[in-house]
């Protein structure tokens, strides 16, 4: 299973507001190394979405957020659209492993 | 822009090799490291390892290490990925993908790469 723990699903009615949280550990989130999500629609590559915890890309819409505190991290959305129907992960770095971690992903389902 | 291109999909027997390539443009090829994550049909992202093109130094992740190959040309600005020893388990998607300088969030990716492992 994956270092850092995501639901497995989250559902919203458009216009509604999401969360999805990702739990670490002390060895990442909790050791203080950033937290970054990626949005990955079907078949496709993953994209970045939010960058340091709490930072959008460039034409990332700001009805994406991120924050961070303690071992865990979540990412909302508000106003929700049919469009952001796809999969959310998280990403850190982990200092046991000496590597970077994942979360095993969140199914956003637009109802 | 940026762009990551990854080579096209692979079918290979188990106990055989591949090797995946991933050519950048758009950018100072040995600037940046490279990492590859891979992700099995339906489950999560899993990170493999990273090199670094200037050095040609790499880090593999413990899971991977003994039969993953990371290695660079950089007359071509290419980064290659061969994973040995293949099962069924490492039928997966292959991803190449661009860290910051600081190498800490993963921005581009490359399109992916099908490996199917079946005899």
């Amino acid at each position: 299973q994956s270092v850092l723990t995501q639901p497995p699903s989250v559902s919203g009615a458009p216009g509604q507001r999401v969360t999805f949280s990702c739990t670490g550990n002390s060895s990442n989130i909790g050791a203080g190394f950033d937290v970054h999500w990626y949005l990955q629609l079907p078949a496709t590559a993953p994209k970045l979405l939010i960058y340091a915890n709490n930072n959008r890309p460039s034409g990332v819409p700001d009805r994406f957020s991120g924050s961070r505190s303690g071992t865990s991290a979540s990412l909302a959305i508000t106003g929700l659209q049919a469009e952001d129907e796809a999969d959310y992960y998280c990403q850190s770095y982990d200092s046991s492993l000496s590597g970077w971690v994942f979360g095993g992903g969140t199914k956003l389902t637009v109802l | 822009q940026v762009q990551l291109v990854q080579s096209g999909a692979e079918v290979k027997k188990p106990g055989a090799a591949v090797k995946v390539s991933c050519k950048a443009s758009g950018y100072n090829f040995t600037s940046y490291h490279m990492v590859w994550v891979r992700q099995a049909p339906g489950l999560g992202l899993e990170w493999m390892g990273i090199i670094n093109p200037s050095a040609g130094t790499t880090n593999y992740a413990q899971k991977f290490q003994g039969r993953v190959i990371m290695t660079r040309d950089t007359s071509t600005n290419t980064v290659y990925m061969e994973l040995s020893s293949l099962r069924s388990q490492d039928t997966a998607v292959y991803y190449c993908a661009r860290p910051t300088a600081t190498n800490n969030w993963f921005d581009p990716w490359g399109q992916g790469t099908l490996v199917t492992v079946s005899s």
